[in-house]
């Protein structure tokens, strides 16, 4: 699985667009980058997925560079339910066979009034 | 409405008394996957299972057991539980007939205590 930083925390004020970056420089070229959410020990929830294409759905959109080295999160408009751990987790698709996610230790996203 | 659900939600109970987490899924999913989250050491797999009767070790399964007899429960069974076993834990299912095989789905999640 490729390795994926992320920042340890950001802000964001209510109302605006919340941009959450992520590194993945080893991807290869059959991994999905996913990100889910935690909020305050609730399960995991998922947002999105995506290979090469940009994604946008009801919650979020998902812009992946052309080199597929990085990815960023967007929020468009944050509010304070938003506030919870993101985490960006590049997986190989044949990683379905144990069904597991590898869970790094994800972006703090604060959203502020 | 499509869920996991786990029960209970909390407990608490004593080093050797054997418990179980139950844990159910409507959405016909063949995977199911348990794990724990511990602060500063993130969500980890406990066990997973690719489908009825096939189940097998993730990354921290001693003082674990798992079984599969139904496709939509997979309960978790603390033999002897121990205080290190003190934990959040979830279960999550997914289905690997979709094209991004890991979308999974979570339960709320079970705040286990041992003392």
């Amino acid at each position: 699985d490729a390795k994926t930083t992320q920042p340890t925390s950001m802000d964001c004020a209510e109302g605006r667009a919340a941009n959450l970056p992520c590194n993945h420089s080893t991807i290869s070229g059959n991994e999905y980058v996913y990100w889910y959410r935690q909020i305050h020990s609730q399960g995991p929830q998922y947002i999105i997925h995506g290979l090469k294409n940009n994604e946008t759905n009801e919650m979020a959109s998902l812009i992946i560079t052309e080199d597929r080295k990085s990815s960023t999160l967007i929020l468009p408009h944050a509010t304070l339910r938003d506030t919870a751990v993101y985490y960006c987790i590049a997986d190989p698709d044949g990683s379905g066979n144990t069904g597991k996610l590898i869970f790094g230790q994800g972006t703090t996203l604060q959203v502020k009034p | 409405e499509a869920q996991v659900t786990q029960n209970p939600r909390y407990l608490i109970t004593v080093t050797g008394k054997k418990l179980t987490v139950t844990c159910s899924q409507n959405m016909n999913h063949e995977y199911m996957s348990w794990y724990r989250q511990d602060p500063g050491l993130g969500l980890r797999q406990i066990y997973y299972s690719m489908n009825v009767e096939v189940t097998d070790k993730g990354d921290v399964p001693e003082g674990y057991k798992v079984s599969r007899k139904e496709k939509r429960n997979f309960p978790l069974i603390l033999e002897s539980p121990s205080p290190n076993q003190t934990s959040l834990y979830f279960c999550a299912s997914s289905s690997p007939r979709r094209l991004a095989k890991n979308i999974q789905y979570f339960g709320a999640g079970t705040r286990l205590s041992v003392l």
